[in-house]
């Protein structure tokens, strides 16, 4: 069965960097396309972008460009997101979804990051 | 970007009542490939996101029949048709035929 497996949670200070997996199973990941949402928690899911795992294409959400870079790595069927310079802001939740024709059917359990000093 | 209005931002309900859930978009989400990219989700406390209708009206698989979609253009509706205690948590409608995709803000369905 389709299984995404995230990274786990995340505490990292102001002004670093962090790098979230997205660990996939039971289906072909190197034709398909994988999206990541934000929440930030009691709050909505925002939509950060996504990624075609055949070619590395990428779509980001404006808000999100410059802070959040999306790769694959095909060989492990794994998913990466690079989140840079972390505010309080950043501290969230994060998902992984896999994109199926803007529908999104299969989630990662998510990942907590909290940002503080 | 495309807003996504919820309503009610609370709902209230016994074990067999029948509910309704609007969704209203600021702007059309007729895509120009002829579908309508509006989804609704459901997320119990402490869980992710799991899809429960896409494309307005088309039941994701393993979803009881209890839930329906309907909507076109910029009005949606989710109806329950009897809740169950299993469908306790908060309702999101998502729209993917604007980039960057949006939410809504979030409709919480309580026991009464």
């Amino acid at each position: 069965q389709v299984k995404l497996q995230q990274s786990g949670a995340e505490l990292v200070k102001p002004g670093a960097s962090v790098k979230l997996s997205c660990k996939t199973s039971g289906y072909t990941f190197s034709t398909s396309y994988m999206s990541w949402f934000k929440q930030i928690p009691g709050q909505s899911i925002e939509w950060i972008g996504m990624i075609y795992a055949g070619d590395g294409g990428t779509g980001y959400n404006q808000k999100f460009k410059g802070k959040a870079t999306l790769t694959v790595d095909t060989s492990s069927s794994t998913a990466y997101m690079d989140l840079s310079s972390l505010t309080t802001e950043d501290s969230a939740v994060y998902f992984c979804a896999r994109d199926d024709r803007r529908w999104f059917a299969y989630w990662g359990q998510g990942t907590l990051v909290t940002v503080s000093s | 970007d495309v807003v996504l209005t919820q309503t009610p931002p609370t709902l209230s309900a016994t074990i067999g009542q029948s509910v309704s859930i609007s969704c209203r978009s600021s702007q059309s989400l007729l895509d120009s490939d002829g579908d309508t990219y509006l989804n609704w989700l459901l997320q119990r406390p402490g869980q992710s996101p799991q899809l429960l209708i896409y494309s307005v009206s088309n039941l994701e698989s393993g979803v009881p029949n209890r839930f329906s979609g309907s909507g076109s253009e910029t009005d949606f509706t989710l109806k329950i048709s009897g809740v169950e205690a299993e469908d306790l948590g908060v309702y999101y409608c998502m729209q993917a035929t604007h980039a960057p995709w949006t939410f809504g803000g979030g409709t919480k369905l309580e026991l009464k």
